[in-house]
């Protein structure tokens, strides 16, 4: 069981250029999500899914787009990168609930750099 | 007020001491609550839990107060290996959506030996 995997790890992207984030979970979740962590801002939501073909918009959605073509897989797109979304990137996921919201597991991030 | 708050920090405790973190959140309608823990240049991940009736496990304690909105996490003697970053975790309900977190930024606590 891998868990949550993230690829790839660390990425260099000039200003204008496009590059996509790969999510993968193995643990049958429903729910996924990208997060952005910036010194002193905390974890910040940018988009997530409640399920196979369905995103929504998070806290931060501007400049990135995502899909979720298949259950396992969650993917952040940045079309025109920009020096502001250097960042650490975090995706997450977590199964359905109809109470209580259940934990989220964590992927070990990207770490991306916009020069 | 922001959704969630946490104490600022950092704390630095010495080895065998108890430490303390306070969080409050905004929305009375938020129903989970969770500590995570992130170490350095690491992912988050989920120390436990809050429930109603406040909950424990082993060195750590958890209690919430629904009436002033209000979580915290006590640590008793502490260990080297706690250094870390404690995030306090709230449910965001808006617009009939129960489906994400709220992060607060984080308390940094140092261990010393």
């Amino acid at each position: 069981n891998a868990g949550v995997t993230q690829t790839p790890k660390f990425r260099v992207l000039k200003t204008g250029q496009s590059m996509t984030l790969l999510c993968a979970q193995d643990m049958n979740h429903e729910y996924m999500y990208w997060y952005r962590q910036d010194p002193g801002m905390g974890l910040r939501l940018i988009h997530y899914s409640v399920g196979e073909g369905t995103t929504a918009k998070g806290e931060v959605p501007d400049g990135y787009n995502v899909s979720r073509l298949k259950k396992q897989n969650f993917l952040l797109g940045l079309e025109s990168a920009a020096p502001s979304q250097t960042s650490v990137y975090f995706c997450a996921s977590s199964y359905s609930s109809d109470g209580h919201l259940p934990e989220q597991y964590f992927g070990p991030g990207t770490r991306l750099t916009v020069t | 007020r922001k959704e969630v708050e946490q104490d600022p920090g950092p704390f630095n405790v010495p080895e065998g001491a108890t430490v303390a973190f306070n969080c409050t959140y905004s929305n009375s309608a938020s129903q989970s609550f969770f500590w995570y823990r992130q170490d350095c240049r690491k992912e988050p991940k989920l120390l436990m839990s809050v429930y109603s009736s406040g909950n424990e496990d082993g060195r750590f304690t958890a209690q919430l107060n629904r009436a002033s909105q209000y979580i915290s996490l006590l640590i008793r003697d502490s260990k080297l290996s706690d250094s870390a970053t404690y995030l306090c975790v709230v449910n965001s309900v808006s617009g009939g959506s129960n489906y994400k977190l709220t992060f607060g930024k984080g308390t940094l606590l140092t261990v010393n030996p």
